[in-house]
C-alpha cells in the first residue's frame, strides 16, 4: 500500500516555541491531506482539511492563526504549532489521499510542550 | 447528526481465541466503512475497507461484515495473537475524498 511518512516522530519542545511537523507522501502524489489530533485513550479528531496549492480547511474549534497549515506541494504537507502550551500536547496524525476513497495515514507524532 | 459507535469499549481475551467487535453508524450518504488497527502511539492501519455493495471482506485472520440495511458492521478476529492487542477503529466515509467520521475504538487486549 501506499507510505506516508511524518517527521519527527516525536518532539518535546518549551512553552511558547513553535513546532513544525510535516507529512509526506512517499510514492504517490496526495492531493489532498488531512490533520487530526489524538488525546490519550480517545479516538482521531479532524483538525484541518489541506489540498495542494490552497489555504486549508479548518473543523470548527481549531484556531487557524495557531495551527499552520501549509500543502506546498502534492508530497508534502506541514503542520506549524505555533506558541505551543502544555495543553497542545498531543498526538498529531497526518492521512493522505490521492482523491480516490483510500486515505492513508502517517505513523504520527508526539508533541510534548512543557 | 453522523456519528459511529463501537461496543464494546474494551474486551480482554486468551491468546487464540477468536472475538467478535461491533460497529454501528449513522452517516449519510454512505460511501464506504472501513476497519483500522491502531497500536500505542502509531499511526491507524487499515485492515478493510466495504462500500455499500459488499458484505464481506477478510483480511488473513482478520473478517468484516457489513449490513447497510441496518447500518451494522462487525470485525471478527480469528486465533487470537498477542500481536492482536491494540485498539480497533471503525471508519465511515460519507463521500469519496471527505472527511472520514470516526468510531472512539475498541481496545482489544489479548493475553497468554
Amino acid at each position: 500500500g501506499a507510505v506516508v511518512s511524518q517527521h519527527p516522530s516525536w518532539v518535546i519542545c518549551k512553552s511558547g516555541t513553535s513546532v513544525k511537523i510535516e507529512c509526506r507522501s512517499l510514492d504517490f502524489q496526495a492531493t489532498t491531506m488531512f490533520w487530526y489530533r489524538q488525546f490519550p485513550k480517545q479516538s482521531l479528531m479532524l483538525m484541518a482539511t489541506s489540498n495542494e496549492g490552497s489555504k486549508a480547511t479548518y473543523e470548527q474549534g481549531v484556531e487557524k492563526d495557531k495551527f499552520l497549515i501549509n500543502h506546498a506541494s502534492l508530497t508534502l504537507s506541514t503542520l506549524t504549532v505555533t506558541s505551543a502550551h502544555p495543553e497542545d500536547s498531543s498526538f498529531y496524525i497526518c492521512s493522505a489521499t490521492s482523491g480516490s476513497y483510500e486515505q492513508f495515514f502517517g505513523p504520527g507524532t508526539r508533541l510534548t510542550v512543557l | 447528526k453522523n456519528q459511529v459507535e463501537q461496543s464494546p469499549q474494551s474486551l480482554i481475551i486468551l491468546e487464540g481465541k477468536n472475538c467478535t467487535l461491533q460497529c454501528n453508524y449513522t452517516v449519510s450518504p454512505f460511501s464506504n466503512l472501513r476497519w483500522y488497527k491502531q497500536d500505542t502511539g502509531r499511526g491507524p492501519v487499515s485492515l478493510t475497507i466495504m462500500t455499500f455493495s459488499e458484505n464481506t471482506k477478510s483480511n488473513g485472520r482478520y473478517t468484516a461484515t457489513l449490513d447497510a440495511d441496518t447500518k451494522q458492521s462487525s470485525l471478527h478476529i480469528t486465533a487470537s495473537q498477542l500481536s492482536d492487542s491494540a485498539s480497533y477503529i471503525c471508519v465511515v466515509s460519507a463521500e469519496a475524498g471527505t472527511a472520514l467520521i470516526f468510531g472512539k475504538g475498541t481496545t482489544l487486549s489479548v493475553s497468554s
